[in-house]
């Protein structure tokens, strides 16, 4: 089957760094998305990683590990809008976007 | 600006009368997916058009239909809400499918309360 693996909640402090882990497994694999999602409102997309390695976008990065079926997206210098749920979304050989339930991220003063 | 726009924003209705959530866009974009979304859940595909070749998820019920008369506009029709309809429903484009050009844009959502 089919199955995206991350936290459901995590707490960081205002300023800090905060790495989400996300595991996955599809039938086949053509990318991973991770998008933001303020409560009540629609996802935004942040990243994409096909290659494995890091990719970095300023206030935050993104790996991917193909081989260990592995992502994370790390979160620089926390501030309290970034307080949301990620959501770990993979792509199937259909180019279909298989989600991740979130993790809601908590950022405090 | 280029958008995904969905209407209505929040919708309630009872138990068993039929309901219709729009979407419009102005992306241009091939590709328009509906998405449920339950509290705290992943969301979930119902179906999506690719130009006007409609693919419903295998597990989508029935109760769940859609209709894209045009590039810019879906529909999705709830003809007999139950209780467990209550969610979230996401509109999302995409401009093709394949690597690097699914990335999703989604509209604010329409959610639906059944009394």
């Amino acid at each position: 089957g089919q199955n995206i693996d991350q936290p459901t909640e995590m707490t960081a402090t205002e300023g800090a760094i905060v790495q989400i882990n996300c595991t996955y497994q599809t039938s086949g694999f053509n990318g991973l998305f991770w998008y933001q999602q303020h409560a009540g409102e629609a996802p935004t997309f942040l990243s994409y990683n096909v290659l494995d390695g890091l990719e970095e976008k300023g206030c935050f990065s993104s790996f991917l590990s193909r081989s260990k079926g592995y992502s994370y997206i790390l979160l620089k210098e926390l501030q309290m809008k970034d307080s949301a749920s990620y959501l770990c979304a993979a792509m199937d050989s259909s180019y279909k976007l298989i989600f991740g339930s979130g993790t809601r991220l908590l950022v405090r003063p | 600006d280029a958008m995904v726009i969905q209407n209505p924003r929040y919708q309630v209705t009872q138990f068993g009368k039929p309901v219709t959530l729009s979407c419009s866009q102005t992306l241009n974009h091939n590709v328009m997916y509906w998405y449920q979304q339950k509290s705290s859940q992943a969301p979930k595909l119902l179906f999506h058009y690719y130009d006007k070749d409609f693919n419903n998820e295998a597990d989508t019920p029935d109760n769940f239909q859609s209709r894209r008369p045009n590039t810019s506009f879906c529909f999705l029709d709830i003809r007999s809400p139950g209780l467990g309809d209550a969610a979230m429903y996401l509109c999302a484009t995409s401009r093709d499918q394949g690597t690097g050009a699914n990335v999703l844009t989604f509209g604010a959502g329409s959610r639906l309360t059944v009394l």
